[in-house]
């Protein structure tokens, strides 16, 4: 069964580091997003991608964030320098084109730490 | 705008006995409204969705929700529960709003469930 996949499942890094997070979402779907959860948080939206720009973003997808479709298989999320209070997980979803009642596909996460 | 609240942060049954995990939302316009659950070191699994087609929805390994649009609430249910299905259980809504919604989704804050024998 097609899955969503995410590397590295850690990243430790320091702050003030730029870290990339890698996904490869599922090959036919057309919608990718963005997520994080901080520790005993809501899971919240970061951003959402269609047709290789961004279609919509939160008010946490500051100018530190940017995404990227760099071929037909990945999509990355860069922090260019990372706050303490960018440790969280986040996840990668994607879907199928059409309406959004059509089901988001999630990665199993990336577990980013900022010391 | 939308916001999702889930009332419990934890809930404990014991084996075979219902499920019941409270989800209540606000939205601006027609709600298009999931549950997902995450094992441990998983992902979010769709467990169902509500499209403003029957209003009774079932969902895999047995749970179902209803949705109530007097009580804006789509509480998850289950008669009887086994160990696997001690999770998280997170409730989100998306907007259905035609071509504006590129399917944002907003979600609760999750409610832990621990099934003890």
């Amino acid at each position: 069964e097609p899955e969503v996949t995410q590397t590295p499942s850690h990243q430790v890094t320091q702050m003030g580091q730029e870290v990339i997070l890698r996904c490869v979402p599922i090959s036919n779907h057309l919608y990718f997003y963005w997520y994080r959860q901080i520790l005993g948080q809501k899971v919240e939206f970061l951003v959402s991608f269609y047709n290789n720009e961004i279609s919509e973003k939160s008010e946490i997808f500051d100018d530190q964030f940017s995404v990227e479709r760099p071929d037909g298989s990945n999509f990355t999320l860069k922090i260019r320098s990372t706050k303490l209070e960018d440790s969280a997980m986040y996840f990668c979803a994607s879907r199928v084109a059409g309406g959004s009642f059509n089901e988001q596909f999630f990665g199993p996460g990336t577990r980013l730490t900022v010391l | 705008a939308q916001s999702v609240t889930q009332l419990g942060s934890h809930v404990s049954v014991s084996e075979g006995a219902l499920v019941l995990l409270r989800c209540n939302y606000s939205s601006s316009v027609p709600p298009y409204l999931f549950w997902y659950v995450q094992y441990p070191n998983q992902g979010l699994q769709l467990l169902l969705k509500y499209t403003s087609a029957a209003t009774l929805v079932k969902g895999i390994n047995g749970f179902e929700a209803e949705f109530k649009k007097s009580e804006t609430s789509f509480h998850l249910t289950k008669p009887s529960a086994h160990m696997s299905d001690a999770a998280e259980y997170f409730c989100a809504v998306s907007a259905n709003a035609g071509g504006t919604s590129y399917g944002k989704l907003t979600f609760g804050q999750g409610t832990i469930l621990t099934v003890h024998p």
